[in-house]
């Protein structure tokens, strides 16, 4: 069965902490996506990646960052929690067709006190 | 401004009924077309995928299509409570990006 594994389902992280956010894929997908999902707002893209070491800014990047050292991982990291990062953060990966859909991972519900 | 629209619901359908979820979307030349249930804590699962104009069908499911109308539908027959969650329309452009509209909460009611 193809998975994207997020390393942790909650988080809690205070203020001003560094957070790293770890997704792995097992598809040979090129593409990789990072979102957070809120009420009211939907899926937000934060980043996203078409190859390793390659990464683009979504709609949202400010206060986040990415790496992507291999094929496989795609880490998504804040550099200085705030309590508005509280969120459901969510990984995704797909082939780089356009008549594919993503495929996510189970999620990571962060919150940042 | 790439968009998806939706009403965001609640849509409350009779167990047993058709539940009908409609998508319209702003991009001329979006080319795939998606349909995610998101239950609730969850992530989004795909079930269907459509590209060409008509209907497109897989068991209960059957998703529809309009490039014309810039339209996309999304109807399960035979609803089930199981069949309860979020619905999220998703259109793919060449960019490889999907934009997900922000869901139609689906009620079924027993």
């Amino acid at each position: 069965d193809v998975k994207v594994t997020q390393s942790s389902r909650y988080l809690v992280k205070r203020t001003g902490e560094k957070v790293f956010l770890e997704c792995v894929q097992d598809m040979d997908h090129e593409n990789m996506f990072w979102y957070r999902q809120d009420p009211g707002l939907g899926l937000r893209l934060i980043y996203f990646s078409y190859d390793v070491k390659m990464k683009e800014k979504g709609d949202i990047p400010e206060g986040y960052s990415v790496s992507r050292e291999k094929k496989e991982r795609f880490s998504l990291i804040l550099e200085s929690a705030s309590t508005n990062q509280t969120s459901m953060y969510l990984c995704a990966s797909s082939f780089p067709l356009v008549a594919y859909g993503y495929t996510f991972g189970s999620g990571t519900r962060l919150t940042v006190v | 401004q790439k968009e998806v629209e939706q009403n965001s619901g609640p849509l409350s359908v009779p167990e047993g009924a058709i539940a009908s979820l409609n998508c319209t979307y702003s991009d001329r030349v979006s080319q795939s077309f998606f349909w995610y249930r998101q239950y609730s804590g969850k992530s989004p699962e795909l079930i269907m995928s459509i590209y060409s104009n008509g209907d497109k069908e897989d068991g209960r499911f059957t998703a529809q299509l309009n490039k014309a109308s810039q339209y996309v539908s999304l109807l399960i027959r035979d609803s089930q409570p199981s069949d309860s969650a979020t619905y999220l329309c998703a259109v793919k452009n060449r960019d490889d990006k999907i934009i997900f509209g922000k869901g139609t909460r689906l009620h079924i009611l027993p």
